[in-house]
């Protein structure tokens, strides 16, 4: 597949166990936040998004939280899979900045059976 | 099925030799925007357009051209390819930006190499 990334942070975790992938923004007048999977081999795919004005939002195994003050913004996945194996980006808008949405570098997440 | 299709997947060009890599969504979505994927600097996005005619830079436009004559489809041109363009590159889509920000759909990545 493709490689998305040569030197990224990993994090390994047990099938079963939580993970927590966390993300540092920069810019505080950013007002919405996505999470994005990617797999080998295929295009980045939303997870789950959540507006500046919201603290924590949850999916279907999934939690995004936000703390604005500290500018840092994690993914929670319950139970994790093998499935769950993929690089994981957030993203962000910035507030006056249209539509250009500003990606992090991304996180790598293992699963060991 | 919903999908954003991208063409070629896999290209490699000499320098100076112009090319397009297609985009096309059939979801009416009236977002589409280009991204390029290099390691360790995750997703840039390269240009963008809110509809059709309408078009504007990312963050990184130097080298890159687009156009949107149709809803549907949102072409990448390389007018003069470089080694430096050589990357992975996405296409994305998604709902009318005016309601907010939404869901983007990516197609499945063009590999360009450029000698």
């Amino acid at each position: 597949g493709e490689s998305v990334g040569l030197h990224l942070p990993t994090l390994s975790v047990q099938e079963g166990d939580n993970s927590i992938i966390n993300c540092a923004y920069s810019n505080s007048a950013s007002d919405y936040f996505i999470w994005y999977k990617q797999e080998s081999g295929k295009g980045p795919q939303f997870i789950i998004d959540i507006r500046s004005n919201m603290d924590k939002r949850q999916g279907q195994r999934v939690t995004v939280l936000l703390n604005k003050t500290v500018k840092h913004l994690s993914l929670q996945i319950a139970a994790t899979q093998p499935g769950d194996s993929a690089v994981y980006f957030c993203a962000e808008n910035r507030r006056g900045s249209s539509y250009k949405l500003i990606f992090g570098s991304g996180t790598r997440l293992l699963v060991r059976p | 099925e919903a999908q954003v299709t991208q063409n070629p997947r896999y290209l490699i060009t000499v320098t100076g030799k112009k090319l397009t890599v297609t985009c096309s969504q059939n979801m009416n979505h009236e977002y589409m925007s280009w991204y390029r994927q290099d390691p360790g600097l995750g997703l840039r996005q390269i240009y963008y357009s809110m509809n059709v005619e309408v078009t504007d830079k990312g963050d990184v436009p130097e080298g890159y051209k687009v156009s949107r004559k149709e809803k549907r489809n949102f072409p990448l041109i390389l007018e003069s390819p470089s080694p430096n363009q050589t990357s992975l590159y996405f296409c994305a889509s998604s709902l009318n930006p005016f309601s907010g920000m939404n869901e983007q759909y990516f197609g499945p990545g063009t590999r360009l190499t450029v000698t």
